[in-house]
């Protein structure tokens, strides 16, 4: 079965260090997606990235940066130069179809709360 | 990108009483529309898949008969909670995506904060 594991529970820095938050995964399947979601207390998801299974390059945007291995069956999100802004809680979620209804199932991990400092 | 929108965001309803929450998709067509709920400080657990015209696929553990979903048409899903209880308060997300695979974006809506009295 599909599961996702986010073993940080809270993350404390102070603004500008650059912080890691860890996601692991399990699946079945070979084509799944990865995705990484960021809830600010106003509770509205918003949408950071999207990476198919079989593209494994790591992304950069911005301050953002992700580093996806299939060997360790991580996806990986690096804050650089951390903001107050970035305060959140930040969920990791995997995709694939389900067994159940033949639909794509998105499954979430159990997110990490991110309080950043001035 | 695509725009969901959820109404009402916020409402508070007492004990016994139903409640219907809309879900719409604003500027394409939602093959597929999912229901999740996030209980405080914990994470999105999907309730029910629905296709439009269709009866709403729901995962284990979630009462069919206490959540209902009718996807009426491509543009709009609704959740009613029947005879909610305080317990049934909880943050529910709706999504919505064009087509069926996992090649399909979903696309999520603001949520909507329910408190039973």
């Amino acid at each position: 079965a599909q599961k996702v594991t986010q073993a940080q529970t809270e993350i404390s820095v102070v603004e500008k260090e650059d912080v890691t938050l860890d996601c692991v995964y399990e699946t079945r399947d070979t084509t799944y997606y990865l995705f990484w979601y960021k809830q600010p207390p106003s509770g509205e998801l918003v949408f950071l990235i999207r990476r198919n299974s079989f593209d494994e390059q790591n992304e950069i945007s911005g301050r953002y940066s992700w580093n996806f291995q299939k060997s360790t069956s991580s996806f990986n999100f690096t804050i650089t130069a951390s903001q107050v802004v970035d305060s959140a809680v930040y969920f990791c979620a995997l995709s694939e179809d389900s067994m159940n209804t033949g639909f794509q199932k998105l499954v979430f991990g159990t997110g990490t709360r991110l309080l950043v400092s001035p | 990108g695509a725009v969901v929108s959820q109404h009402p965001s916020r409402v508070i309803c007492k004990s016994g009483t139903s409640v219907k929450i809309e879900c719409r998709s604003l500027d394409f067509q939602a093959t597929t529309m999912f229901w999740y709920r996030q209980f405080p400080k914990q994470s999105l657990m999907l309730m029910a898949t629905s296709n439009e015209g269709s009866k709403a696929t729901y995962e284990q553990g979630v009462e069919k008969d206490k959540f209902l979903i009718n996807h009426a048409s491509l543009t709009l899903s609704t959740l009613t909670v029947t005879s909610a209880h305080p317990e049934d308060s909880s943050f529910y997300i709706c999504s919505a995506t064009p087509g069926r695979g996992i090649s399909y974006e979903q696309y999520f809506g603001p949520g909507t904060r329910l408190t039973v009295t």
